[in-house]
């Protein structure tokens, strides 16, 4: 089936790291993803991992995969306001390029 | 240099309304989306061509037709409005073979009175 969870919210202070968690059903997708999202605006592809690859590291975010357990995770350093955003996790389904994303984590980055 | 852009960016109209949303992408890419984004943010793929060419048709009622005239525009008719057809409404596009990276426009919202 198709199904991508994400927690609702979390809270960090600026300069912490942020971990935003993902889980996926499907074991045959290639890609995953994760997009920000500020307030208004669109979607903003920030990284994608390949399914062979267990983990994928630009400047400040890592990506974890563990296939074996269907998670993917955001690792966020030094977490600045400017990071205050929903991040969305997002697999693709098949050929056709099709997207299911989870539910949207918001980060909410206090001073 | 806009990559994707969507024209208008806020549309109010009345129920039983038809309109259209237009899409174009500068990315020289392939294959395009529609996705709507509900009031509780969870996003959902409508439509996806490639080449001129339906290839996705969700579960998404008749009054909702995609219309792509060539490879770089790809439109959205809604016919007869309703309330619940109120949301944002993104395009997207990506380059088949690329690990389908997809690139969204800044979105449509779409207030149904």
């Amino acid at each position: 089936g198709e199904d991508v969870e994400q927690s609702l919210f979390l809270s960090v202070r600026e300069g912490d790291s942020s971990v935003i968690n993902c889980t996926y059903t499907d074991s045959s997708s290639t890609y995953l993803y994760w997009y920000k999202q500020e307030p208004g605006a669109g979607l903003q592809l920030l990284t994608y991992i390949f399914s062979n690859m267990d983990m994928k590291q630009d400047q400040r975010l890592t990506v974890l995969l563990n296939k074996k357990d269907k998670h993917l995770s955001l690792r966020i350093a030094d977490t600045q306001t400017g990071d205050s955003a929903i991040y969305f996790c997002a697999e693709i389904y098949n050929q056709g390029g099709k997207l299911i994303f989870g539910q949207g984590t918001e980060l909410s980055v206090k001073p | 240099d806009t990559a994707v852009s969507q024209t208008p960016k806020y549309l109010v109209t009345q129920m039983g309304n038809d309109k259209s949303i237009k899409c174009e992408q500068n990315l020289g890419h392939d294959t395009m989306y529609w996705y709507k984004q509900d009031s509780k943010k969870f996003l959902k793929i409508m439509f996806s061509y490639n080449n001129k060419e339906l290839i996705i048709n969700e579960t998404v009622p008749n009054r909702f037709s995609p219309k792509s005239p060539d490879k770089a525009h790809l439109n959205l008719h809604i016919n007869s409005l309703e309330l619940g057809d109120s949301a944002v409404y993104f395009c997207a596009s990506s380059q088949a073979g690329k690990g389908y990276e997809q690139y969204f426009g800044p979105g449509t919202r779409l207030t149904v009175t």
